[in-house]
């Protein structure tokens, strides 16, 4: 139990244009999801919380107008890259988090998409 | 959320336990302990948390000490597919983010 999946794994895309990332939680509703960037063997940065229904909580220092995520339903959240750069290259990471009841929280990750801008 | 300091990088021979120590010394007291690994280019995976206690499951033990300021993540038998980079983080209780430190870039030698 507790699946995350991410489409696409991998994207190449030209400057200028946008992209979507779609994360999935395949066998649990997850109230909450996660959005990570990470760069080249240096750890995962944080970049948003969404909540199912309401607006993302962004991190300092990320631009809301330049990566938009949709947290419409119990089980996908999708980040859009808009307006690509190639300094938005890199691996971007969802995880999902279930409320079992308790205090805690356990995150669950996805396996990443791979964004490449040229 | 309490910071963590992980050693950058640890050997462990094949078969043998793997020991990785971890300290959170501003660690209050609902704050708990995850343990996750990442093999590279993939996602994070779960391995582990606890309060107080000590924690066991089919992974790995999870060892913290009585004043909650580190704690030790013990795989019994390392295999070669363990070797990752493992991350320990510190979690409030009403705070559901995880904070990612540099984590310990694990190597299990055959």
């Amino acid at each position: 139990g507790a699946v995350v999946s991410q489409h696409p794994s991998r994207v190449i895309c030209k400057s200028g244009t946008s992209v979507k990332i779609e994360c999935r939680s395949l066998d649990f509703q997850a109230t909450t999801m996660f959005w990570y960037r990470q760069f080249p063997k240096k750890s995962l940065m944080l970049m948003a919380t969404s909540n199912e229904g309401s607006k993302a909580t962004y991190e300092q220092g990320v631009e809301k107008d330049k990566f938009l995520i949709n947290h419409a339903s119990l089980t996908l959240s999708t980040l859009t890259v808009t307006s690509a750069h190639p300094e938005d290259s890199s691996f971007y990471i969802c995880s999902a988090s279930r409320r079992t009841g308790g205090i805690t929280d356990t995150q669950y990750f996805g396996p990443g998409t791979r964004l490449t801008v040229l | 959320d309490a910071k963590t300091t992980q050693p950058p990088s640890m050997d462990c021979a094949e078969g043998r336990a793997a020991n990785l120590p971890c300290n959170h010394s501003t660690i209050s007291g609902n704050e708990y302990v995850y343990w996750y690994r990442q093999i590279h280019s993939q996602g994070p995976q779960y391995i582990i948390h606890g309060l107080k206690n000590n924690e066991t499951n089919e992974m790995a033990s999870l060892i913290i000490t009585e004043d909650r300021k580190s704690s030790t993540l013990i795989l019994p038998h390392a295999t070669l597919r363990d070797t990752a980079v493992y991350y320990c983080i510190v979690r409030g209780f009403t705070g559901n983010q995880f904070y990612f430190g540099t984590g310990t870039s694990l190597t299990v030698i055959p």
